[in-house]
């Protein structure tokens, strides 16, 4: 199957700091990744779709100058938190979709920030 | 406005089944999906529904009625470690993924 990867784990900071978040599609070339937001015992909540080669779309709400998105090749997106506040602590997750007719997603490990 | 519903938390027997419902409310239905995501975990994929009827994949079935709105994910011989949240997510006519907000299901010996 395939197989998305999340990098950090988990990350504290200070605020005030930025932060990237990698994602990579380890088997398998993504055009599209999801970036997703979850607070503690809350569903997922889309942030963003990011778009390989051109601007990410971004959910109402979510501020665009905050969370950079890069989607630089086939494999790779990025999600950046400039100026971190704790308010922005919380779970973040990407996924991808799989090549099957469902489009099912696989997700990235998650990355569970933290803004001192 | 788009809405999917589940129960927030149920509660079960080691060895028991349990039904987890899902009824949905979506601007156009292009699938529907279960997922379980274990504390601290992401989601991982369970089941994709898109016909009317039964999935069978080992232990978990799921049930689509789309004249409904209606999903159900069945949990048979359930063990500890199906202690987890399970989410129902529906592609709608954009073929956006709507999620429902989990139901959180505790499994006690």
């Amino acid at each position: 199957g395939a197989v998305v990867s999340q990098h950090p784990s988990w990350v504290i900071c200070k605020s005030g700091t930025s932060v990237k978040i990698e994602c990579r599609s380890l088997d398998f070339q993504a055009t599209t990744m999801f970036w997703y937001r979850q607070f503690p015992k809350q569903s997922l909540m889309l942030m963003a779709t990011s778009n390989e080669g051109s601007k990410a779309t971004y959910e109402q709400g979510v501020e665009k100058d905050k969370f950079l998105i890069n989607h630089a090749s086939l494999t790779l997106s990025t999600l950046t938190v400039t100026s971190a506040h704790p308010e922005d602590s919380s779970f973040y997750i990407c996924s991808a979709p799989g090549l099957g007719d469902s489009g099912e997603l696989f997700f990235g490990e998650g990355s569970r920030l933290t803004v001192l | 406005g788009q809405n999917i519903d589940q129960p927030t938390e149920m509660t079960a027997t080691e060895g028991a089944i349990v039904q987890i419902n899902c009824t949905y409310q979506t601007s156009g239905f292009n699938g529907l999906f279960w997922y379980q995501q274990h504390a601290g975990e992401a989601p991982t994929f369970l089941s994709y529904n898109v016909l009317d009827g039964l999935e069978e994949k080992g232990r978990f079935s799921s049930f689509l009625s789309r004249s409904k709105g209606y999903s159900y994910l069945l949990l048979k011989e359930l063990q500890m470690k199906d202690s987890a949240s399970y989410l129902c997510a529906v592609k709608d006519s954009n073929y956006q993924l709507i999620w429902g907000a989990g139901t959180k299901l505790i499994i006690k010996p």
